[in-house]
């Protein structure tokens, strides 16, 4: 079955920090892969895109074909970033089951 | 520019009572329109999408349902809730053709 795993539920980290939050897929073909974040108390909305290959506050994901993954990083956290985050691929209805990203100052 | 609306943005019900929630959107034209569900510890959860007036697809059997009587209006309704429908309901539109979604502002249902 066609999936999008985010392995870990809670990742925190401290302020100034490297982040990696994992997105793996498990299907075939060209995946149109999608960060998703949802910052408290506001809606979910688009971080980035793929085949956009743009840095999003200061966010980036390269999607590796050889490890089916689409990891979201960001070399320096900051308290701002800490969120609920979804890896999905929205055209073929799928996402993971979200990772909260706890910066701590 | 194109805007989503979702009411109520909270809502406590009784376990056994109807339930009614509403999506607009403006700006757009033929939007596929979605609903989805985020519980606690269990992430996003499709629950129905449509790509037309009258046309609903459902990803998960429950007691849930969805219409859609107008072409921006997406209503997501129960005869009879139950507990483990308390969660925070998403909705979310897209242009047809483009993978992008946009959601609503989300409505926070507790089932008491």
């Amino acid at each position: 079955a066609q999936r999008v795993t985010q392995p870990e539920k809670l990742l925190s980290v401290f302020k100034g920090a490297p982040v990696e939050l994992k997105c793996n897929y498990s299907y075939s073909g060209s995946p149109e892969l999608f960060w998703y974040v949802q910052y408290s108390r506001q809606r979910l909305q688009l971080l980035l895109r793929h085949i956009s290959r743009e840095s999003i506050k200061g966010f980036t994901a390269d999607l590796n074909k050889g490890e089916t993954s689409f990891h979201l990083k960001k070399p320096f956290a900051q308290e701002e970033d800490s969120a609920m985050y979804y890896c999905a691929n929205p055209g073929k209805l799928i996402f993971g089951q979200g990772t909260t990203l706890q910066v701590k100052p | 520019s194109q805007t989503i609306h979702q009411w109520p943005a909270t809502l406590v019900q009784p376990v056994g009572s109807p339930l009614s929630l509403e999506c607009t959107v403006e700006g757009t034209s033929n939007p596929n329109l979605y609903w989805y569900r985020q519980a606690a510890g269990r992430g996003l959860q499709l629950l129905f999408y449509s790509v037309g007036i009258g046309q609903i697809s459902s990803e998960v059997p429950q007691n849930l349902s969805a219409s859609r009587p107008q072409d921006r209006q997406f209503i997501l309704s129960s005869k009879k809730l139950l507990l483990s429908d308390s969660g925070f309901y998403l909705c979310a539109w897209s242009v047809p053709g483009l993978e992008t979604q946009y959601f609503g502002p989300g409505t926070r249902l507790l089932v008491l």
